[in-house]
Protein backbone atom coordinates (compact mmCIF):
# COMPACT_ATOMS: atom_id res chain seq x y z
CA UNK A 1 0.00 0.00 0.00
CA UNK A 2 1.12 3.10 -1.01
CA UNK A 3 1.12 5.51 2.07
CA UNK A 4 3.39 7.91 4.20
CA UNK A 5 2.57 7.72 8.35
CA UNK A 6 3.73 10.05 10.83
CA UNK A 7 4.80 9.39 14.39
CA UNK A 8 6.57 10.91 17.32
CA UNK A 9 4.25 14.14 18.06
CA UNK A 10 2.55 14.95 21.20
CA UNK A 11 2.38 17.40 24.15
CA UNK A 12 6.02 18.91 24.94
CA UNK A 13 7.14 21.83 27.16
CA UNK A 14 8.96 25.27 25.92
CA UNK A 15 12.45 24.64 24.80
CA UNK A 16 12.58 20.82 24.72
CA UNK A 17 12.87 18.94 21.86
CA UNK A 18 11.24 16.24 19.76
CA UNK A 19 12.22 14.13 17.12
CA UNK A 20 8.97 13.48 14.01
CA UNK A 21 9.36 10.57 11.82
CA UNK A 22 7.38 9.28 8.71
CA UNK A 23 7.65 5.60 7.47
CA UNK A 24 6.97 5.09 3.58
CA UNK A 25 5.52 2.56 1.77
CA UNK A 26 4.72 0.87 -1.22
CA UNK A 27 7.16 2.98 -3.46
CA UNK A 28 10.41 3.78 -4.61
CA UNK A 29 11.41 6.25 -1.44
CA UNK A 30 14.86 6.58 -2.05
CA UNK A 31 13.67 8.22 -5.40
CA UNK A 32 11.95 11.04 -4.16
CA UNK A 33 12.31 14.92 -2.60
CA UNK A 34 10.46 14.41 0.72
CA UNK A 35 8.71 17.46 2.75
CA UNK A 36 7.55 18.39 6.13
CA UNK A 37 4.92 20.75 6.18
CA UNK A 38 2.55 21.85 9.28
CA UNK A 39 -0.41 23.59 10.00
CA UNK A 40 -1.49 25.65 13.23
CA UNK A 41 -4.75 24.91 14.64
CA UNK A 42 -7.33 26.70 12.47
CA UNK A 43 -4.66 28.21 9.72
CA UNK A 44 -3.34 27.89 6.20
CA UNK A 45 -0.43 25.25 5.42
CA UNK A 46 2.43 26.54 6.02
CA UNK A 47 6.22 24.43 4.11
CA UNK A 48 8.61 23.82 6.73
CA UNK A 49 11.92 21.89 4.94
CA UNK A 50 12.50 19.90 2.20
CA UNK A 51 15.28 17.05 1.88
CA UNK A 52 16.84 15.51 -1.67
CA UNK A 53 16.36 12.10 -2.85
CA UNK A 54 19.47 11.18 -1.63
CA UNK A 55 19.79 13.49 1.86
CA UNK A 56 22.67 15.45 0.40
CA UNK A 57 20.82 18.99 0.01
CA UNK A 58 18.83 20.14 2.63
CA UNK A 59 16.33 23.58 2.82
CA UNK A 60 14.18 25.14 5.53
CA UNK A 61 11.57 28.16 5.83
CA UNK A 62 13.18 31.53 7.47
CA UNK A 63 10.95 30.38 10.58
CA UNK A 64 12.18 27.09 11.48
CA UNK A 65 15.66 27.90 10.61
CA UNK A 66 18.68 26.65 12.90
CA UNK A 67 16.19 24.83 15.33
CA UNK A 68 15.42 22.19 12.83
CA UNK A 69 16.60 19.40 10.68
CA UNK A 70 15.68 17.55 8.26
CA UNK A 71 16.70 13.92 7.62
CA UNK A 72 16.06 10.74 6.05
CA UNK A 73 17.06 7.11 6.25
CA UNK A 74 16.52 5.52 2.64
CA UNK A 75 17.77 1.95 4.36
CA UNK A 76 14.42 2.28 6.39
CA UNK A 77 12.38 4.33 3.93
CA UNK A 78 12.07 6.74 6.56
CA UNK A 79 11.80 10.82 6.60
CA UNK A 80 12.96 12.45 9.83
CA UNK A 81 12.35 15.86 11.19
CA UNK A 82 14.45 17.01 14.65
CA UNK A 83 12.68 19.57 16.13
CA UNK A 84 14.52 21.64 19.04
CA UNK A 85 14.24 24.70 21.52
CA UNK A 86 10.32 24.57 20.83
CA UNK A 87 7.81 27.47 20.69
CA UNK A 88 4.40 27.50 21.44
CA UNK A 89 4.25 28.77 18.04
CA UNK A 90 5.42 25.41 16.88
CA UNK A 91 2.38 23.91 18.09
CA UNK A 92 0.47 22.42 14.97
CA UNK A 93 -0.15 19.57 12.84
CA UNK A 94 3.06 18.07 11.23
CA UNK A 95 2.95 16.32 7.70
CA UNK A 96 5.04 14.41 5.10
CA UNK A 97 4.68 15.30 1.86
CA UNK A 98 6.09 13.12 -1.41
CA UNK A 99 7.44 15.98 -4.46
CA UNK A 100 6.53 13.96 -7.74
CA UNK A 101 9.27 13.45 -10.35
CA UNK A 102 6.73 15.21 -12.82
CA UNK A 103 4.48 17.45 -11.02
CA UNK A 104 7.39 19.00 -8.54
CA UNK A 105 4.25 19.34 -6.19
CA UNK A 106 3.07 18.02 -3.46
CA UNK A 107 1.39 14.54 -4.66
CA UNK A 108 1.19 12.20 -1.80
CA UNK A 109 0.37 13.58 2.28
CA UNK A 110 0.53 11.47 4.96
CA UNK A 111 -2.37 11.92 8.09
CA UNK A 112 -0.05 14.25 10.49
CA UNK A 113 1.39 13.87 13.84
CA UNK A 114 0.12 16.48 16.33
CA UNK A 115 2.72 18.81 18.14
CA UNK A 116 1.61 20.51 20.86
CA UNK A 117 3.94 23.09 23.01
CA UNK A 118 2.50 23.99 26.29
CA UNK A 119 4.10 24.44 29.71
CA UNK B 1 11.09 36.01 0.68
CA UNK B 2 8.33 35.48 -1.30
CA UNK B 3 4.68 35.70 -0.83
CA UNK B 4 1.55 34.80 -2.73
CA UNK B 5 -1.58 36.01 -1.61
CA UNK B 6 -5.02 34.34 -1.75
CA UNK B 7 -8.48 35.86 -1.17
CA UNK B 8 -9.87 34.07 2.48
CA UNK B 9 -13.41 33.52 0.57
CA UNK B 10 -15.20 32.60 -2.48
CA UNK B 11 -18.72 31.59 -2.57
CA UNK B 12 -20.96 29.88 -5.64
CA UNK B 13 -24.10 28.75 -6.24
CA UNK B 14 -24.31 25.01 -7.37
CA UNK B 15 -23.56 24.32 -11.38
CA UNK B 16 -21.93 27.36 -11.63
CA UNK B 17 -18.46 28.19 -12.17
CA UNK B 18 -15.91 29.21 -8.99
CA UNK B 19 -12.45 30.96 -9.75
CA UNK B 20 -9.95 31.19 -6.90
CA UNK B 21 -6.75 33.51 -7.63
CA UNK B 22 -3.02 33.30 -6.53
CA UNK B 23 -0.92 36.85 -6.46
CA UNK B 24 2.72 36.80 -6.14
CA UNK B 25 5.27 38.78 -7.96
CA UNK B 26 6.04 37.25 -11.24
CA UNK B 27 3.92 34.04 -10.42
CA UNK B 28 3.95 33.30 -13.92
CA UNK B 29 7.27 32.49 -14.46
CA UNK B 30 7.29 29.64 -12.15
CA UNK B 31 4.69 26.73 -11.69
CA UNK B 32 1.60 27.26 -9.47
CA UNK B 33 0.17 23.67 -7.84
CA UNK B 34 -3.54 23.87 -6.10
CA UNK B 35 -4.40 21.90 -2.91
CA UNK B 36 -7.64 21.01 -2.14
CA UNK B 37 -8.26 20.49 2.11
CA UNK B 38 -11.66 19.38 3.33
CA UNK B 39 -11.79 19.33 7.44
CA UNK B 40 -10.02 16.96 8.93
CA UNK B 41 -8.61 15.39 6.45
CA UNK B 42 -4.74 15.91 3.96
CA UNK B 43 -4.90 17.85 1.43
CA UNK B 44 -5.38 16.47 -1.90
CA UNK B 45 -3.35 17.73 -5.23
CA UNK B 46 -5.64 19.10 -7.64
CA UNK B 47 -3.76 20.59 -10.07
CA UNK B 48 0.45 20.83 -10.68
CA UNK B 49 2.23 22.65 -13.48
CA UNK B 50 -0.18 25.67 -13.43
CA UNK B 51 -2.61 23.76 -16.00
CA UNK B 52 -2.08 19.94 -15.43
CA UNK B 53 -4.69 17.72 -13.78
CA UNK B 54 -3.22 14.94 -11.59
CA UNK B 55 -4.94 10.96 -12.72
CA UNK B 56 -8.80 11.08 -10.59
CA UNK B 57 -8.80 14.90 -10.43
CA UNK B 58 -12.07 15.39 -12.25
CA UNK B 59 -12.29 17.55 -15.34
CA UNK B 60 -14.43 20.39 -13.94
CA UNK B 61 -10.66 21.42 -12.84
CA UNK B 62 -8.41 23.53 -14.65
CA UNK B 63 -5.88 26.04 -13.89
CA UNK B 64 -3.88 28.76 -15.27
CA UNK B 65 -0.62 31.02 -14.78
CA UNK B 66 -0.01 34.30 -16.20
CA UNK B 67 1.94 37.63 -14.94
CA UNK B 68 1.54 37.75 -11.58
CA UNK B 69 -2.08 35.60 -10.61
CA UNK B 70 -2.31 31.87 -10.62
CA UNK B 71 -5.97 30.98 -11.39
CA UNK B 72 -8.40 27.84 -10.48
CA UNK B 73 -11.27 27.03 -12.21
CA UNK B 74 -14.12 24.89 -11.05
CA UNK B 75 -16.88 24.48 -13.72
CA UNK B 76 -20.26 22.96 -12.77
CA UNK B 77 -19.09 23.30 -9.09
CA UNK B 78 -20.87 20.69 -6.94
CA UNK B 79 -21.67 20.07 -3.19
CA UNK B 80 -18.88 17.94 -2.95
CA UNK B 81 -16.45 20.80 -4.03
CA UNK B 82 -16.57 22.92 -0.76
CA UNK B 83 -13.39 23.16 0.92
CA UNK B 84 -10.16 25.32 1.38
CA UNK B 85 -8.17 25.44 -1.47
CA UNK B 86 -4.47 26.35 -1.37
CA UNK B 87 -1.78 27.52 -4.20
CA UNK B 88 1.80 26.32 -4.11
CA UNK B 89 4.26 27.79 -5.78
CA UNK B 90 8.48 27.72 -5.72
CA UNK B 91 10.96 30.24 -4.23
CA UNK B 92 14.30 28.78 -5.94
CA UNK B 93 14.61 25.97 -3.59
CA UNK B 94 12.21 26.87 -1.33
CA UNK B 95 8.11 26.55 -1.58
CA UNK B 96 5.39 28.71 -0.21
CA UNK B 97 1.99 28.44 0.06
CA UNK B 98 -0.78 31.12 0.06
CA UNK B 99 -3.12 31.62 2.72
CA UNK B 100 -5.85 29.44 1.58
CA UNK B 101 -9.53 30.39 0.08
CA UNK B 102 -12.20 29.30 1.82
CA UNK B 103 -14.80 27.77 -0.94
CA UNK B 104 -18.36 27.94 -0.01
CA UNK B 105 -21.36 26.13 -2.35
CA UNK B 106 -24.38 27.65 -1.37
Amino acid sequence: QVQLVESGGGVVQPGRSLRLSCAASGFSFSSYPMHWVRQAPGQGLEWVAVISYDGSSTYYADSVKGRFTISRDNSKNTLHLQINSLRTEDTAVYSCAREGLLERAFDMWGQGTRVTVSS
Amino acid sequence: SYEVTQSPSVSVSPGQTATITCSGDKLGANYASWYQQKPGQSPVLVIYRDNKRPSGIPERFSGSNSGNTATLTISGTQAMDEADYYCQAWDSSTVVFGGGTKLTVL
